[in-house]
């Protein structure tokens, strides 16, 4: 059974402040998913990445695939209130079609 | 391009009812997915339809059980309802079915709240 770990749960830092939040598994997956929600809303694709290593810039986020493709993580410069929410990573076996596997979260709140 | 919906947005029920969920996809979209969103178990995956035929299932109990319409269109229906059933319902859309290649597009939840 494919399982996603995230850290940290929690973090809450101040606006301008840089922080890194991980997606663990023991697992390999073929590609791996980074979503945003917000309250009241459901998750909104940010990033999905293929290849190990891959590296790949959103503005001030950056997501990062393992070389062994069995984790990743996301880094964020100059945090701003609006980054607030909760980030899932999720991942599959990236076939045609199969279940989608996501992890716990981590809920980032950015404090003026 | 309108969103995916859902409705309703909240709902109340006792133990021991019956509730169904609606989902329209995004237009275009053939395949939907349902999952579960607790504080403790995070998002679990219920089940996927892609033209109107159910091509995964996570393991959920047979209480949970859905169809999706000719028009993408998908229920959700949960029996005999218990109160660790309490969660956010999501329903999500993607053109090419579910995969974590494809993006999935997530409606705003149904909040069902189990007394």
């Amino acid at each position: 059974t494919q399982l996603l770990e995230q850290s940290p749960q929690f973090l809450s830092i101040q606006e301008g402040e840089n922080l890194t939040v991980y997606c663990n598994s023991s697992s390999v997956f073929s590609s791996l998913q980074w979503y945003r929600q917000e309250p009241g809303e459901g998750p909104v694709l940010l990033v999905t990445v293929v290849t190990g290593g891959e590296v790949k810039k959103l503005k001030r986020l950056t997501f990062q695939f393992g070389d062994a493709r069995k984790d990743s993580s996301l880094h964020i410069t100059a945090a701003q209130t609006g980054d607030t929410g909760l980030y899932l990573c999720a991942g599959g076996p990236g076939t045609s079609y199969d279940k989608v596997i996501f992890g716990p979260g981590t809920s980032l709140s950015v404090i003026p | 391009k309108a969103g995916v919906t859902q409705t309703p947005r909240y709902l109340i029920k006792t133990r021991g009812q019956q509730v169904t969920l609606s989902c329209s996809p995004i237009s275009g979209h053939r395949s939907v997915s349902w999952y579960q969103q607790t504080p403790g178990q995070g998002l679990q995956f219920l089940f996927e339809y892609f033209s109107e035929t159910q091509r995964n299932k996570g393991n959920f109990p047979g209480r949970f059980s859905g169809r999706q319409f000719s028009n993408s269109r998908s229920e959700m229906n949960v029996s005999t309802l218990e109160l660790g059933d309490s969660a956010l319902y999501l329903c999500a859309s993607s053109y090419q079915g579910l995969s974590s290649y494809n993006e999935q597009f997530f409606g705003p939840g149904t909040r069902l709240t189990v007394l």
